[in-house]
């Protein structure tokens, strides 16, 4: 079946560490996505990639990283300098990008939970 | 204030109970999603609409582009059913478009 992976589940680092969140999809997606969540607040966009080797910034992006080397993979990388690292992370993808037709559903990973301490 | 609002954010039902959930929004909007989080986190996408009505099974979907507002509905709620509830609007800034996701609402029904 096809879908989005997102691994591991749960991530524990210690306050000054950079960790890589993990995201892959078998669904043949141009556009993929990561989204925060943290408790009361909507989802909000960390970056996007809606092509190969492109990715732009989202409206929460500082302190984070990511690459999209090939279709299937976008990694997200939480780098010392995020002020409040633990949330909830999603990953998605949808066939286009937004900037191309709306009709286009997200598909969602079942997401990483990040605990700093 | 947040561009997308979402009432209730906590909604308890009876099994069997039909269910309203409300989303307003304050910007035009190109399209409409309504996801729902299941407990362990993942998101499924229930419906994309930009006018009209979507149903899907026991659930339907409407919006009312001029009224700035959409509604999800749950006929004969079951135990199921419970989840987080995503309200995400898509707007457009010149070429530019983005998601903006309300706060949700936790559905929570009693068997």
């Amino acid at each position: 079946d096809g879908g989005i992976t997102q691994s591991p589940k749960y991530l524990f680092r210690k306050e000054g560490q950079n960790v890589t969140l993990s995201c892959e999809q078998n669904l043949n997606h141009d556009a993929m996505y990561w989204y925060r969540q943290d408790p009361g607040q909507g989802l909000r966009l960390i970056y996007y990639s809606q092509i190969v080797n492109d990715f732009q910034k989202g409206d929460i992006a500082e302190g984070y990283s990511v690459s999209r080397e090939k279709k299937e993979s976008f990694p997200l990388t939480v780098t010392s300098a995020q002020k409040n690292p633990t949330a909830f992370y999603l990953c998605a993808s949808s066939t286009r990008g937004l900037g191309g037709s709306y009709n286009s559903p997200l598909h969602f990973g079942n997401g990483t939970r990040l605990t700093v301490t | 204030k947040n561009e997308v609002e979402q009432s209730p954010q906590n909604l308890t039902a009876q099994e069997g109970e039909f269910i309203t959930i409300n989303c307003s929004y304050s910007v035009g909007i190109s399209a409409l999603h309504w996801l729902q989080q299941h407990p362990g986190g993942g998101i499924v996408s229930l419906f994309m609409l930009s006018s009209g009505k979507k149903k899907h099974g026991r659930l339907v979907a409407t919006i009312n582009i001029q009224e700035k507002h959409s509604s999800l509905h749950i006929t004969a709620s079951h135990p199921r059913d419970s989840a987080v509830y995503i309200c995400a609007v898509l707007v457009s800034s010149g070429s530019a478009r983005q998601l903006t996701f309300g706060s949700g609402t936790q559905l929570t029904v009693l068997p």
